[in-house]
């Protein structure tokens, strides 16, 4: 059974450019959420979908949004790059339930923003 | 509110030495979840056990054994007999079950064993 697949692995960007992360779940995960990790603030939750619908949100400005298709895949926007937008953007799927909310991760892209 | 606390930032053993990795957390809530994730230099998060709020019994697999204590609200991960492999950084998490997976993970303590 594939993991979860983010693309791509690293990227390089400029201040107010934007990108578009891709992240393919476990299959048979309905569930995908977003996490940004940095030095400074450590791994902080964006948000996560489940069937095509938002979920959850965690406290991050409106320049970062996602979003989810009907075959689960899920990408995520950032607009307006700013220098503190590099860092490391982890993927995660899981069960969707509470009871399987045990969630796998990809292995990141590494965004940098110059 | 939650939160976790895993206040050893490093830890260095030389190998074959036991060694414990910190972790407390807060949270109102009366059911929730608690996981330990090792990250390895690659990056990816490795998932390694996780407990619900209404099992306290300990969990033992291999040389990994985890202690849930809800009275000093503590989730400590202790690996014997380390092994080099073992080096990485270790996150303790939180997710409240009204929240989804809204993970809350501490700010990880980094493994290193020495040979």
């Amino acid at each position: 059974k594939a993991g979860v697949t983010q693309t791509p692995r690293y990227l390089i960007k400029t201040r107010g450019q934007q990108v578009t992360l891709s992240c393919s779940p476990i299959s048979g995960h309905r569930s995908v959420s977003w996490y940004q990790q940095t030095p400074g603030q450590g791994l902080q939750f964006l948000f996560e979908y489940f069937s095509e619908t938002q979920r959850n949100k965690g406290n991050f400005p409106g320049r970062f949004s996602g979003r989810q298709f009907s075959n689960s895949r899920s990408e995520m926007n950032v607009s307006t790059l700013e220098l503190g937008d590099s860092a490391l953007y982890l993927c995660a799927s899981s069960g969707g339930t509470a009871a399987k909310n045990i969630q796998y991760f990809g292995a990141g892209t590494r965004l940098s923003v110059l | 509110a939650q939160k976790v606390t895993q206040a050893q930032t490093e830890i260095s053993v030389v190998e074959k030495e036991d060694v414990t990795l910190d972790c407390v957390y807060e949270t109102r809530d009366t059911t929730y979840y608690l996981f330990w994730y090792k990250q390895p230099p690659s990056g990816e998060l490795v998932f390694l056990i996780r407990r619900n709020s209404f099992d306290e019994q300990n969990e033992i697999s291999g040389r990994y054994s985890w202690n849930f204590q809800k009275s000093t609200s503590s989730f400590n991960f202790t690996i014997t007999a380390s092994q080099v492999v073992d080096s990485a950084v270790y996150f303790c998490a939180l997710s409240e079950a009204a929240n989804n997976n809204d993970m809350r993970f501490g700010a990880g303590t980094r493994l290193t064993v020495k040979p």
